[in-house]
């Protein structure tokens, strides 16, 4: 495809449950961010890796929450014990190096 | 205080006017982004600018640096322009980390 993909789209999950939220971003991209959007608000950085590097993981609000890019291209975010609080947006973005971000659909995560 | 500031929170407009959203920061930045979100929550990255002015057809997008401001107008606008408009910038020059503000709804009616 031509540009950034995610998956699922919307998932409904009970409080407790793991989540897995993927991200296919465009061929090449180097840089790869993750971003969490509560409803009324503006997105809010999570993590960025450089290829297969996580090389910033200050955004992350919690140990349940773990990212991962094994071989430089698709990207998992993991949610572990999922909380109320969790209900998101979960925005994926690539990048050539320094460039503009490409943004995915994004994936509507429903905690009940 | 936020570092990303956008005005107004909400616009409504008729189709044909001439819509303009304002965006400040307080951090130095490289470069801004805009980005317009469509309810079902995708971004599409309309601009990013240095410098000047960008024009991509009934959009353009105009930046201050040293004042730091940013505009996104739209001219002649359209029902299929409403959504919501975010401004970003990267958190400090050597990141491509961006901050957002938390955008500007705008509805244009017919």
């Amino acid at each position: 495809g031509a540009g950034v993909s995610q998956s699922p789209r919307y998932k409904v999950a009970k409080r407790g449950q793991d989540v897995a939220l993927r991200c296919d971003p465009i061929s090449g991209h180097v840089s790869l961010f993750w971003y969490q959007q509560a409803l009324g608000q503006g997105p809010e950085f999570l993590t960025y890796f450089q290829n297969e590097a996580q090389l910033d993981k200050s955004g992350l609000p919690s140990d349940r929450f773990f990212a991962e890019r094994p071989e430089g291209s698709v990207s998992t975010l993991k949610i572990q014990r999922t909380q109320q609080e969790d209900s998101a947006v979960y925005l994926c973005a690539s990048s050539p190096y320094r460039d503009s971000g490409y943004f995915g659909p994004g994936t509507r995560l429903t905690v009940t | 205080k936020n570092e990303v500031e956008q005005s107004p929170q909400n616009l409504t407009a008729q189709e044909g006017e001439f819509i303009t959203i304002n965006c400040s920061y307080s951090v130095g930045i490289s470069a801004l982004h805009w980005l317009q979100q469509h309810p079902g929550g995708g971004i599409v990255s309309l601009f990013m600018l240095s410098s000047g002015k960008k024009k991509h057809g009934r959009l353009i997008a105009t930046i201050n640096i040293q004042e730091k401001h940013s505009s996104l107008h739209i001219t002649a606008s359209h029902p299929r322009d409403s959504a919501v408009y975010i401004c970003a910038v990267p958190l400090s020059y050597n990141t491509d980390k961006l901050i957002f503000g938390t955008g500007t709804r705008l509805q244009v009616f017919p």
